[in-house]
């Protein structure tokens, strides 16, 4: 079964220390993952995706198809940071392709 | 650009009535709108997606009778829900699919918070 897994609910730590969000995907065909954002108060907006291979923010994920993982980083954590962070995998299929959200972690980052 | 809309942000509605939240893409023409659904701290659970000119393809235990959805233009999509139920009371947001020269990506509506008594 299709399945996106983000274990953990709440990531907290001190401004500029390193921050690594985990995603794991289960799904039998190639995947394509995104990895969305949602800051306090505001609309739920794209921060990157795996084709592109960009940094976008200072974060960065890399597919791992070995893992089936797409892990999300950044070295040095801003205050700024501080949202809702959403793995997300398109399925292919049918009439349409569509899009899975893992159940998100919140990340917090401490000044 | 890819500015999508929701309407209304907030309804509070009775038992038993019906309530439609409108979706717009306000600088794009989107021929695939999709419909989720937030539980408070909980994920995005896919509800329906809409194409249009066409019925809509409901997610499993999704009732489409319940949740009805019109997609008559290439910017509007609505939900509504029939005979609500407090147990419907949620955050629905809607996404609309812009398609780039080289990409396709899916664009977030703020969301319409719908509250049952």
């Amino acid at each position: 079964a299709q399945r996106v897994t983000q274990p953990e609910k709440l990531l907290s730590v001190f401004k500029g220390a390193p921050v690594e969000l985990k995603c794991n995907y289960s799904y039998s065909g190639s995947p394509e993952l995104f990895w969305y954002v949602q800051y306090s108060r505001q609309r739920l907006q794209l921060l990157l995706r795996h084709i592109s291979r960009e940094s976008i923010k200072g974060f960065t994920a890399d597919l791992n198809k070995g893992e089936t993982s797409f892990h999300l980083k950044k070295p040095f954590a801003q205050e700024e940071d501080s949202a809702m962070y959403y793995c997300a995998l398109k399925l292919y299929g049918g009439a349409t392709n569509k899009l899975i959200f893992g159940t998100g972690t919140l990340l917090a980052v401490q000044p | 650009g890819a500015v999508v809309s929701q309407h209304p942000s907030r309804v509070i509605c009775k038992s038993g009535t019906s309530v439609k939240i409108e979706c717009r893409s306000l600088d794009f023409q989107a021929t695939t709108m999709f419909w989720y659904r937030q539980f408070p701290k909980q994920s995005l659970m896919l509800m329906a997606t809409s194409n249009e000119g066409s019925k809509a393809t409901y997610e499993q235990g999704v009732e489409k009778d319940k949740f009805l959805i019109n997609h008559a233009s290439l910017t509007l999509s609505t939900l509504t829900v029939t005979s609500a139920h407090p147990e419907d009371s949620s955050f629905y947001i809607c996404s609309a699919r812009y398609l780039g020269r080289s990409y396709n990506e899916q664009f977030f509506g703020p969301g319409t918070r719908l509250t049952v008594l």
